[in-house]
């Protein structure tokens, strides 16, 4: 039982150039979420799905896209990377929406150069 | 939205010592959850105590819902708890949409 993985865990990115994140879990949970965390500050959230086939913006959704095509896979694209985007990027899972708790993968850390 | 303040920002103990942690949060929440954030980046589930007393091993929590704050006891520190500790809610009301809520982190740095 792995819980939340992530790939890859470094990226590097010239700006403009596009990449895709990539969360799996194997806890069957109906609701996963990114997140970025930047320096010195808590996570927030980006995108968060309710289950699969949806997918909802959250705090910070400009300059990302996501897709849930199977329950267990939660995809992160950066179509056009930029700068700002250099961030730790951390994936999460749960078995229901408000009262449940979540489970974060290793994190992915981008560089936007 | 919700604001989550933690305190200390720093904290530097002596292997062996004990340490309280707190979290003050301003609205209702459903969800609380403490993490440790380790010095490989890695989040840690500590607790997820939206109320009451839990504990687990040397690490205990309570949170007082009905005051809104919780709040963190490491007993018998040891080097390998050093990192981060976050604090983490989920607003009970509004559009909150299961977006955890982070607070800035407790930064705990123990010594051999």
């Amino acid at each position: 039982n792995a819980g939340v993985t992530q790939t890859p865990k470094f990226r590097v990115l010239k700006t403009g150039q596009s990449m895709t994140l990539l969360c799996a879990q194997d806890m069957n949970h109906e609701y996963m979420y990114w997140y970025r965390q930047d320096p010195g500050m808590g996570l927030r959230l980006i995108h968060y799905s309710v289950g699969e086939g949806t997918t909802a913006k959250g705090e910070v959704p400009d300059g990302y896209n996501v897709s849930r095509l199977k329950k267990q896979n939660f995809l992160l694209g950066l179509e056009s990377a930029a700068p700002s985007q250099t961030s730790v990027y951390f994936c999460a899972s749960s078995r229901g929406l408000a009262v449940y708790e979540q489970y974060f993968g290793p994190g992915t850390r981008l560089t936007v150069t | 939205g919700i604001q989550v303040e933690q305190s200390p920002p720093d904290l530097i103990l002596q292997e062996g010592a004990n340490s309280t942690l707190r979290c003050n949060f301003s609205d209702s929440v459903n969800n609380l959850q403490w993490f440790h954030q380790n010095p490989w980046g890695q989040l840690i589930n500590l607790f997820y105590i939206p109320s009451g007393t839990k504990q687990n091993g040397r690490l205990s929590a309570t949170t007082v819902a009905t005051e809104r704050y919780s709040l963190l006891y490491i007993s018998s520190s040891q080097t390998t708890d050093s990192g981060v500790y976050f604090c983490a809610v989920l607003n009970a009301g509004g559009t909150s949409y299961g977006k955890l809520t982070f607070g800035q982190g407790t930064i705990l740095t123990v010594h051999p």
